[in-house]
C-alpha cells in the first residue's frame, strides 16, 4: 500500500521557534509538495521539489524553506514560527508533477 | 494563485440523492483531477480526466470536462452518508509544474 507519512499529526510550537515538518514517501516518487490549508482559502502551494536537492517556490513561500537531501524525504522548515503560520500542513508526492498526487494525513500546527 | 474554483461552497442532500459539484478554471490545462478529503485528513485522489476527454466514470462517480467553457463537473450518484466530505478540483499550476487546488465543496449527506 503506497504511503506518504508526515511525522506529526498535531504540533504546538511557540512564536519564534524553528519548526521542522517531516514527510516521507515510499513510492520512489521524484515530485514532492508542501501545501497549507486554511478555512475559506483551500490548499495553497508553499514549495515543491522535482528531484533531490532541487526546490521551487510555490505561491506562498514567505517564512518557509525546504530541504530535500534524499529522494524519499521532503522537509518543511519554519525559520521563526509566527501565529499566522497556524494551519494544517499537507505533504504530497507524485510520479509526474501534475499527475495523481498521494497525500499524507496532515499536520495541524498551532503556534502560540 | 488559485486556478480552479468549486461551486457550490456547500451542499446538503439526503441519502440516495445525486450530488453535483462544479469546477471552473482560468487557463488551459493538461488534465483536471478531483480529490476528496474527510474531515481533518489528507486528500484522496478520485479521478483524473485529460484535456482531450469529455467524460469519465468510476463507480458512482461521473466527471465531465468542457474545455471550451473551462469547466468540469463531478456527479456522485446515489449518495451515501459516507460520501460526506470536502471535494476539490485540481489543475496544473503552470507548464506542468505542480497541482493547484480550488477551495472545495463541502458535501453533507444525511440519512
Amino acid at each position: 500500500d503506497v504511503k506518504v507519512t508526515q511525522s506529526s499529526r498535531y504540533l504546538v510550537k511557540r512564536t519564534g521557534e524553528k519548526v521542522f515538518l517531516e514527510c516521507v514517501q515510499d513510492m520512489d516518487h521524484e515530485n514532492m509538495f508542501w501545501y497549507r490549508q486554511d478555512p475559506g482559502l483551500g490548499l495553497r502551494l508553499i514549495y515543491f521539489s522535482y528531484d533531490v536537492k532541487m526546490k521551487e517556490k510555490g505561491d506562498i513561500p514567505e517564512g518557509y524553506s525546504v530541504s530535500r537531501e534524499k529522494k524519499e524525504r521532503f522537509s518543511l522548515i519554519l525559520e521563526s514560527a509566527s501565529t499566522n503560520q497556524t494551519s494544517m500542513y499537507l505533504c504530497a508526492s507524485s510520479f509526474s508533477p501534475t499527475g495523481e498526487a498521494f497525500f499524507g494525513q496532515g499536520t495541524r500546527l498551532t503556534v502560540v | 494563485s488559485q486556478q480552479g474554483e468549486e461551486d457550490p461552497q456547500a451542499l446538503s442532500i439526503q441519502e440516495g440523492e445525486n450530488a453535483t459539484m462544479n469546477c471552473s478554471y482560468k487557463t488551459s490545462i493538461n488534465n483536471l483531477q478531483w480529490y476528496r478529503q474527510n474531515s481533518g485528513r489528507g486528500l484522496v485522489h478520485l479521478i483524473l480526466i485529460r484535456s482531450n476527454e469529455r467524460e469519465k466514470h468510476s463507480g458512482r462517480l461521473r466527471v465531465t470536462l468542457d474545455t471550451s467553457k473551462k469547466s468540469s463537473s463531478l456527479l456522485i450518484t446515489a449518495s451515501r452518508a459516507a460520501d460526506t466530505a470536502s471535494y476539490f478540483c485540481a489543475t496544473d499550476r503552470k507548464a506542468g509544474t505542480a497541482l493547484i487546488f480550488g477551495k472545495g465543496t463541502t458535501l453533507s449527506v444525511s440519512s
